[in-house]
């Protein structure tokens, strides 16, 4: 079966930076898009941006352009999110999701938490 | 950016009753050349990550119950629930996936009334 696993929890001072993995099984990686949604405590989901796994092609929200990277290891089936000085309105919880078609998220990771504190 | 709007913000629902939500864009969702509705719903519980109960604005998503149903086109679309049950008290959001980025709507979160 489809399943997307995250890695673990973050503490990060502001101005510092997160890798926030992905690793994905259950498909063909190369089939589907991967996309980051974050939740912000009390807020709503939001939207990063996305990968082809195929071939490594992004697209990011215009609010993290600059700040937020999007990688991918085919070797490992896995996808990363590097989020770049990172301020207190950074902590959330960051979820990975595969696409079912064209942009919707049908499989998620469990999320990691990122904490942004002095 | 297209803007999601939600409504109600909320709403209490007695079970084994009806819950609609409303969902409008600021834009047409809807692709000519191939008649369909780039429109998502998601269920949000506590704890758990979102769950994709619709997609292209009315198919039901992977074991999604049959009392989920979405409908709508262009810039206006509803989200039902026949008959909700106590497992259904979430937040529910839309989701336009036509043009980058890819927004949420707000949220309506349903309880029990």
């Amino acid at each position: 079966q489809v399943q997307l696993v995250q890695s673990g929890a973050e503490l990060k001072k502001p101005g510092a930076s997160v890798k926030v993995s992905c690793k994905s099984s259950g498909y063909t990686f190369s089939t589907y898009y991967i996309h980051w949604v974050r939740q912000a405590p009390g807020q709503g989901l939001e939207w990063m941006g996305m990968i082809n796994p195929y071939g490594g092609g992004t697209t990011y929200s215009q609010k993290f352009q600059g700040r937020v990277t999007l990688t991918r290891d085919t070797s490992t089936r896995t996808v990363y999110m590097d989020l770049t000085n990172l301020g207190s309105d950074d902590s959330a919880m960051y979820y990975c999701a595969r696409d079912v078609g064209e942009g919707a998220s049908g499989y998620w990771g469990q999320g990691t938490l990122v904490t942004v504190s002095s | 950016d297209i803007v999601m709007t939600q409504f109600p913000d909320s709403l209490a629902v007695s079970l084994g009753e009806r819950a609609t939500i409303n969902c409008k864009s600021s834009q047409s969702l809807l692709f000519t050349s191939n008649s369909k509705n780039y429109l998502a719903w998601y269920q949000y519980r506590p704890g758990q990550p979102p769950k994709l109960l619709i997609y292209w604005a009315s198919t039901r998503g992977s074991g999604v119950p049959d009392r989920f149903s979405g409908s709508g086109s262009g810039t206006d679309f509803t989200l039902t629930i026949s008959s909700l049950q106590a497992e259904d008290v979430a937040v529910y959001y839309c989701q336009q996936y036509h043009s980058s980025p890819f927004t949420f709507g707000p949220g309506t979160k349903v309880d029990i009334k």
